[in-house]
């Protein structure tokens, strides 16, 4: 039940094209969703982040949506450049019980942009 | 402001021997978390503290795994005997107070050979 399942694996755009990534969960006590992105050879870093009170939130070229009711959650990168290519990890989070705070992450997914 | 630190950035031992890792938190962070990756495992938790008390060490691995936190500015997590399925990237992240983002540290490649 704590899990988080990130589809696909990898994904190979072109420049200027759209990065959709997705990912879903079980645990309905989780109620903060957010994206890392991950260069070689780096620490992952906080990307974007929404709660489930929202259904969208946006951030320059990077928007997750979020369907509660579905329990799934994306990221869209709209205009992709080549330096997006990276490891994109969606987590997950609640503040109830043992597991305060605690971040679950998905398997991650290599995003390729092509020039 | 500095980030999160982590030392050494690569550790190369040998199968049997002492790893120690080492990382300093960001300034008025109370809350640790050590992670490990792995392409096969993805990134797991391995413990997390909170005001230098150790919360939840149910990550980790099995009992030549240690952690400790003597201070609110310094963590450690020690592998010993290290073997060659211990070789992955080990990630110190923090956090400060009820919020919930969590900031990572740059990593320790261990490879054990």
């Amino acid at each position: 039940q704590q899990q988080v399942k990130q589809s696909p694996q990898s994904l190979i755009v072109q420049k200027g094209g759209i990065s959709i990534i997705n990912c879903a969960y079980e645990n309905t006590a989780f109620d903060y969703f957010p994206w890392y992105q991950q260069f070689p050879g780096k620490g992952p870093a906080l990307l974007i982040a929404i709660r489930p009170d929202v259904s969208e939130k946006k951030e320059g070229r990077f928007t997750i949506s979020f369907n509660k009711s579905a329990k799934q959650f994306s990221l869209h990168i709209m205009d992709s450049q080549p330096g997006d290519s990276a490891t994109y990890f969606c987590a997950a989070s609640s503040k109830g019980g043992t597991s305060y705070g605690k971040l679950t992450f998905g398997q991650g997914t290599i995003l390729t942009v092509h020039p | 402001d500095a980030g999160v630190i982590q030392s050494p950035r690569h550790e190369v031992t040998e199968m049997g021997q002492e790893v120690t890792l080492r990382c300093k938190p960001i300034s008025g962070h109370d809350y640790l978390f050590w992670y490990r990756q792995t392409m096969m495992r993805g990134l797991e938790l391995l413990i997390y503290f909170n005001n230098n008390v150790p919360i939840d060490d149910s990550g980790m691995p099995e009992d030549r795994f240690s952690a400790k936190m003597p201070n609110a500015s310094f963590s450690t997590l020690k592998i010993q005997p290290s073997e060659p399925r211990d070789s992955a990237v080990y990630f110190c992240a923090s956090r400060k107070g009820a919020a919930y983002e969590q900031y990572f540290g740059p990593g320790t490649r261990l490879t054990v050979t």
